[in-house]
């Protein structure tokens, strides 16, 4: 069965540094991964997206990620956080139409 | 264009009765997903509707049905509604198979169970 696991629950930087979001996942096959974000009382967007190919992936809103086989990983990474990227952030996969998420990472922006 | 509609916004139930929650897919799009979105649980798979065949079901019991109609939009039943019911429903749509198309999410209907 697939599995995200998001190991951290609450990460908080300050405006301006640089972010990592860990990610690492469970799936038989090359996965299909996706990062979302959730602001307070809205719906999921997506940010990026890997299906094959080259293993770092550009995202929206200056994210990117890179998947890494090896270790079953697939990090978000933002070079300068800005205060608007406060949110929840959600690593996913999917299969067959079934996506499963990571129980989320909680991004707080200091000023 | 108009993104992925959910209606109601809020519902209040109480243990026992049945809930309806509506979603309209964008247009041209023909697979319709519900998710579960319950404090302290995350996100979870509930079902995939694609041209009106339910084609993946999450871990969730029976009570817990839908359907998908010919104009694509979707409808979410919950029955004998239980107090850990209560959460936020999303609906996304995506041009058929997702994982490899892009789902887009609705802003929720929060459920709430007395």
């Amino acid at each position: 069965a697939q599995s995200v696991t998001q190991p951290d629950i609450h990460i908080t930087v300050s405006e301006g540094a640089s972010l990592e979001l860990r990610c690492n996942y469970s799936y038989g096959a090359t996965p299909y991964l996706f990062w979302y974000v959730q602001s307070p009382g809205q719906g999921l967007q997506l940010l990026l997206k890997y299906f094959s190919g080259d293993t770092l992936v550009q995202g929206i809103k200056g994210f990117e990620a890179e998947f890494k086989r090896s270790q079953s990983s697939f990090n978000l990474r933002k070079p300068s956080v800005h205060w608007s990227d406060a949110a929840e952030y959600f690593c996913a996969v999917d299969s067959r139409g079934k996506s499963t998420f990571g129980d989320g990472t909680t991004l707080t922006v200091k000023p | 264009e108009a993104g992925v509609t959910q209606s109601p916004t809020h519902l209040i139930k109480t243990r026992g009765q049945q809930a309806t929650l509506r979603c309209s897919p964008i247009s041209g799009h023909t697979s319709v997903y519900w998710y579960q979105q319950a404090l302290g649980l995350g996100l979870q798979f509930l079902l995939w509707y694609d041209e009106g065949e339910e084609r993946n079901r999450g871990n969730f019991p029976p009570r817990f049905s839908g359907r998908q109609f010919p104009n694509y939009s979707s409808e979410l039943n919950v029955n004998a509604l239980e107090l850990e019911d209560s959460a936020l429903y999303l609906c996304a749509s995506s041009l058929g198979l997702a994982g490899y198309n892009e789902q887009f999410f609705g802003p929720g209907t929060r459920l709430t169970v007395l």
